[in-house]
């Protein structure tokens, strides 16, 4: 069956624009999580989506905003761009990590450059 | 807060050489899930093994290894007879239970800062 697929694959963005990235889980999961990848940071979790409802956040500003649609596809939108955010942005797919915490399977990411 | 700690920035050895990733962890919960993912240069974070904190049986998948151990609150990772294709960034991750027993959410998965693994032919 077909894995997580991010779109696009590289983007890139001048200081100040807004970035939306998109998210297809794998077919019947109902959960997505994203993650930012950065040198300095390493992965730090954003947020996850379950049946189009925002379950949890990470520690990060509010111009990172997200949203799930009804067929379990996420979009992530970060507004303001700062430099920062240039980031490997991963999202992983779950049937539910509530019930199976083991499940979590990862897209390739979108590479964000902020210039 | 959980934390996960892998110490090793890179390691680098020759092909056929067995290799330990170190993974040290912390949380207050008595139920957890450990995990470790490979990271090729493509960028997807490639599962390789998950535990839950009640099963402390080492398991051996082929030439991988893993030894987990709640007294020391370690799981590492051992690749025998290591390949060049083994080369990849490795992480170890935790996740708490919370979010299945407590309806609190989920915080994701806190992951270690990696160990870059390079296996020279």
């Amino acid at each position: 069956k077909a894995g997580v697929t991010q779109t696009p694959r590289y983007l890139i963005k001048t200081r100040g624009q807004q970035v939306t990235l998109s998210c297809s889980p794998i077919s019947g999961h109902r959960s997505v999580s994203w993650y930012q990848q950065t040198p300095g940071q390493g992965l730090q979790f954003l947020f996850e989506y379950f049946s189009e409802t925002q379950r949890n956040k990470g520690n990060f500003p509010g111009r990172f905003s997200g949203r799930q649609f009804s067929n379990s596809r996420s979009e992530m939108n970060v507004s303001t761009l700062e430099l920062g955010d240039s980031a490997l942005y991963l999202c992983a797919s779950s049937l539910d990590p509530r019930q199976n915490p083991y499940g979590y399977t990862f897209g390739s990411g979108t590479r964000l450059t902020v210039v | 807060a959980q934390k996960v700690t892998q110490a090793q920035t890179e390691i680098s050895v020759v092909e056929k050489e067995d290799v330990t990733l170190d993974c040290v962890y912390e949380t207050r919960d008595t139920t957890y899930y450990l995990f470790w993912y490979k990271q090729p240069p493509s960028g997807e974070l490639v599962f390789l093994i998950r535990r839950n904190s009640f099963d402390e049986q080492n398991e051996i998948s082929g030439r991988y290894s893993w030894n987990f151990q709640k007294s020391t609150s370690s799981f590492n990772f051992t690749i025998t007879a290591s390949q060049v294709v083994d080369s990849a960034v490795y992480f170890c991750a935790l996740s708490e239970s919370k979010g299945m027993y407590s309806g609190g959410g989920a915080d994701g998965l806190t992951f270690g800062k990696g160990t870059h693994l390079i296996i020279q032919p």
